[in-house]
């Protein structure tokens, strides 16, 4: 199976800050790579999905980028709302999830 | 408005069989561009794909369990079926179906994604 590594697992950041999470594949994905952030007690929501498509409704502070093995999640001028748990899927080949990566408040 | 709903037994015993019901609505399940998830998430870990399946009954499943899981569907239902067996302790976590979307980039493929999730149901393992 293919394995997702995110980094950071956590990372403290303030309201304003440019925030960047880090998701590697075991392997080549092309850009079968999506985003997820997930609040506590709550469903996780589709960010971004092929690596680079923002989901319709989601602010654009949120970007992302990459391809082949490395890939990344921007979030812009952090705002409260963004405190989360975020997680990078690839639906390349059985499908897996990188293991989070928590933003917490500064 | 497209939601899903996951049902199941809260507490089952080791060596059980669970049956998960995920009902959706606003969509249907033979939309040749839709499927539906099965994913899961201990508590405090990370989230797990289990199994999906698609329109045409295309299904799959995770490596890890794939001779512990079955999913199938019943589209005059609108429902998904999923089916753990030999449950564990390990297997407490919540259980969520999502609608899965699929993008087409031409010449390139699909590129599927989860945009609408259930809120989840929990299964606790325990004798």
């Amino acid at each position: 199976d293919i394995q997702m590594t995110q980094s950071p697992s956590s990372l403290s950041a303030s309201v304003g800050d440019t925030v960047t999470i880090t998701c590697r594949a075991s392997q080549s994905i092309s850009s079968y790579l999506n985003w997820y952030q997930q609040k506590v007690g709550e469903a996780p929501k589709v960010l971004v999905y092929a690596a680079s498509s923002l989901q319709r409704g989601v602010p654009s502070r949120f970007s992302g980028s990459g391809s082949g093995t490395d890939f990344t999640l921007t979030i812009s001028t952090l705002q409260p709302e963004d405190f989360a748990t975020y997680f990078c899927q690839q639906t390349y080949s059985m499908w897996t999830f990188g293991q989070g990566t928590t933003v917490d408040i500064k | 408005q497209v939601t899903l709903k996951e049902s199941g037994p809260v507490l089952v015993k080791p060596t059980e069989t669970v049956t998960l019901t995920c009902t959706v609505s606003g969509f249907s399940l033979s939309n040749p561009l839709m499927g539906v998830s099965w994913i899961r998430q201990p508590p405090g870990k990370a989230l797990e794909w289990l199994a999906h399946i698609f329109s045409n009954d295309e299904r799959s499943y995770s490596t890890s369990l794939k001779s512990r899981l079955t999913i199938s569907k019943d589209t005059s239902k609108s429902q998904v079926v999923l089916t753990v067996t030999d449950m564990d302790p390990v297997d407490t976590a919540t259980y969520f179906c999502a609608r899965i979307r699929a993008h087409i980039v031409v010449p390139t493929g699909y590129y599927y994604y989860m945009d609408v999730w259930g809120t989840g149901t929990t299964v606790t393992v325990s004798s």
